[in-house]
């Protein structure tokens, strides 16, 4: 079964670093994409941006570029998500997803990491 | 990047009515459109790829058309299993993007 599965809730204070995580497992993790969308309450979905394990092809949204770092280690089929600085506006929640190579669709998904930033 | 509309925002709809929601591209994207299925406290679940495509396992009653700069997500015969949120996407270009979403609840 292909699966997702991502680290638990994070509750930071303003100007912290954070690095989340998402394992994938069930099939040839350098052979997708993996994404990541964010998520604020009650709002809805927003595309940041993809990587590509097997070489570490990275694409951004530039709503995201330079705000956060997708990164990736396929020796443990993990992706991430980093933040040098958290503000208070990086609360939500973040889904990671898998994306095939020739289609840009997001199959399946991970169950969510909850990031709350506050002092 | 392109921009979507997708409306209605909010529709309201009984148990057996037909539903349709619309996603409207600024640009055209040929058929490099998704749709998702998201409830409340879950993640979002791929319905329909390449417009029209249905994902293995999503029940017939869901259908995906359009191509170029309109689309639709049509629901015939609305369960109680189908109330809940429905995005589209398109995958024609980067930034890839998510429509604003259509929230289906019970009338």
């Amino acid at each position: 079964e292909v699966q997702l599965v991502q680290s638990g809730a994070e509750v930071k204070k303003p100007g912290e670093s954070l690095k989340i995580s998402c394992k994938g497992s069930g099939y040839s993790f350098t052979s997708y994409w993996i994404g990541w969308v964010r998520q604020m309450p009650g709002k809805g979905l927003e595309w940041m941006g993809i990587i590509y394990p097997g070489d570490s092809d990275t694409r951004y949204s530039p709503s995201f570029q330079g705000q956060v770092t997708i990164s990736a280690d396929k020796s443990i089929s993990t992706a991430y998500l980093q933040w040098s600085s958290l503000k208070a506006s990086d609360t939500a929640m973040y889904y990671c997803a898998r994306q095939g190579v020739r289609n840009g669709w997001f199959d399946p998904w991970g169950q969510g990491t909850l990031v709350t930033v506050s002092s | 990047v392109i921009w979507m509309t997708q409306s209605p925002s909010l529709l309201s709809a009984s148990t057996g009515d037909r539903v349709i929601i619309s996603c409207r591209m600024s640009q055209g994207i040929s058929s490099y459109l998704a749709w998702y299925q998201q409830k409340p406290g879950k993640a979002p679940e791929l319905l329909i790829y390449a417009a029209s495509t249905l994902q293995s396992g999503v029940p017939s009653r869901f259908s995906g058309s359009g191509s170029g700069t309109d689309f639709t997500l049509t629901i015939s015969c609305l369960q109680s299993e189908d109330f809940a949120t429905y995005y589209c996407q398109q995958y024609y270009s980067f930034p890839y993007t998510f429509g604003q979403g259509t929230k289906l609840e019970i009338k």
